[in-house]
């Protein structure tokens, strides 16, 4: 079945510290791609996607492309602050369904 | 309302007992899901509603576990006889037509002792 694969925390970093999040994913369809982030004491939010392949999604500095030819969804930002502390989630959905599939999650702590 | 709102936000249940976990959607909404969150992992889907039709319960782990959404909006999740390895953090989901995105609510934390 359709799975997602995304690197183990915690991931400590100081602020301006580049991050990458690694994730790769299996599906038998075209699926589209999530990156969803939770901040302590907060519920699931939708941070980017990207729906077909060479798709690149963003949001708040935040980067992850669609690749296809790798089954990859990497999540990148430049400089990290420490507001972006959190547990980031990768997700797929096959196409036409909402159902989302999550990787395991990855903690990111920034430090001052 | 301003988002999706679920109750209670923690309980404690002894063993054996039964629960009943609300989930209020954005107000037209016509997709809701209930996920499940172990501790130290992501959500794992449960159920899925298109209104009140249930087209997917494939992911409820027991016949203990039973959702419903009578009139396509507030939806109900009943778990039978709890034990502790339901202990997890229950998530609920909402999305319009269409809509390539979930709004997730705060879910509802389950202690089983």
């Amino acid at each position: 079945g359709d799975s997602v694969t995304q690197m183990e925390g915690p991931v400590t970093l100081s602020e301006e510290a580049f991050l990458t999040i690694n994730c790769t994913y299996t599906a038998t369809g075209y699926p589209s791609l999530f990156w969803y982030v939770q901040y302590p004491g907060e519920g699931l939010q939708l941070l980017l996607k990207a729906t077909k392949a060479d798709d690149k999604g963003s949001n708040k500095g935040f980067e992850a492309t669609y690749r296809k030819e790798t089954t990859s969804f990497h999540l990148e930002k430049g400089s990290v602050q420490v507001s972006d502390s959190a547990v980031y989630f990768c997700a797929l959905s096959e196409e036409g369904y909402n159902k989302l599939i999550f990787g395991a999650g990855t903690r990111l702590a920034v430090h001052p | 309302g301003a988002g999706v709102s679920q109750s209670p936000r923690y309980k404690v249940a002894k063993r054996g007992q039964d629960v009943a976990l609300r989930c209020d959607p954005i107000s037209g909404h016509v997709s809701l899901f209930w996920y499940q969150q172990a501790l130290g992992q992501g959500p794992e889907f449960l159920t899925y509603f298109q209104n009140e039709a249930q087209l997917d319960k494939s992911g409820l782990p027991s016949d203990r576990f039973f959702a419903e959404r009578p009139e396509g909006s507030v939806s109900t999740l009943k778990i039978q006889r709890t034990q502790q390895e339901d202990s997890a953090v229950y998530l609920c989901a909402s999305s319009p037509p269409w809509a390539e995105r979930a709004f997730f609510g705060q879910g509802t934390r389950l202690t089983v002792v």
